[in-house]
């Protein structure tokens, strides 16, 4: 079965600092990998995604990850945070071509002081 | 993008009722839909697959007498808690995939926070 470690569940820094989150998986097939955010009080939102192509992905709001496959990992990145960024983020996994079940990790809660 | 529509967003029952959970795809079909239930601070947890017009896959575990899972259109889903006691207090969301080119991104509903007393 397919798990997903998100480590640092708690993580707070400064408005323009430098983001990393970081996420590994287990599973040695193909897999799609996200990377979801929950707001305050908000439904989760598909942050950005990988299938395949360039294991650097760009989504919205200036974050990216990147996708190294002989690291199991597929970290998330923002230059500089901004206070609105203050979410909860998991990141996802799920097997290719198979029926869609998406494995979470356990998810970082981000808290962005302005 | 998609949208999921959760209903109701919270509710509070005694125990030993029953409560229905509600999710419906409002501007595309889902043959599939995915329910799953949240702890605090902890991750989704997969409950069971929702499929249109057959029975539900439940994950080991999960109770499918105690969760009935019900998928009776292509656009909703209905979770009914049975019989709910107080450790069935959860955050319950349910999600679902778009057919076609994008069926691999979920959407989720806002979710159901459920408070049995």
């Amino acid at each position: 079965a397919q798990s997903v470690s998100q480590h640092n569940h708690h993580v707070i820094l400064s408005e323009a600092a430098s983001l990393e989150l970081g996420c590994n998986y287990s599973y040695g097939g193909t897999v799609n990998l996200f990377w979801y955010v929950q707001y305050p009080g908000q439904h989760l939102q598909l942050l950005l995604k990988y299938f395949s192509g360039d294991p650097l992905v760009k989504g919205i709001k200036g974050f990216e990850a990147e996708f190294i496959k002989s690291k199991f990992s597929f970290n998330l990145r923002k230059p500089s945070v901004q206070w609105s960024d203050t979410a909860e983020y998991f990141c996802a996994v799920t097997q290719r071509g198979g029926n869609n079940r998406l494995a979470f990790g356990k998810g970082n809660q981000v808290v962005v002081i302005p | 993008g998609a949208v999921v529509s959760q209903h109701p967003s919270w509710v509070i029952c005694k125990s030993g009722t029953s409560v229905k959970i509600e999710c419906r795809s409002l501007d595309f079909q889902a043959t599939t839909m995915f329910w799953y239930r949240q702890f605090p601070k902890q991750s989704l947890m997969l409950m069971a697959t929702s499929n249109e017009g057959s029975k539900a896959t439940y994950e080991q575990g999960v109770e499918k007498d105690k969760f009935l899972i019900n998928h009776a259109s292509l656009t909703l889903s209905t979770l009914t808690v049975t019989s709910a006691h107080p450790e069935d207090s959860s955050f319950y969301i349910c999600s679902a995939p778009e057919q076609g080119a994008a069926k691999n991104i979920q959407y989720f509903g806002a979710g159901t926070r459920l408070s049995v007393l």
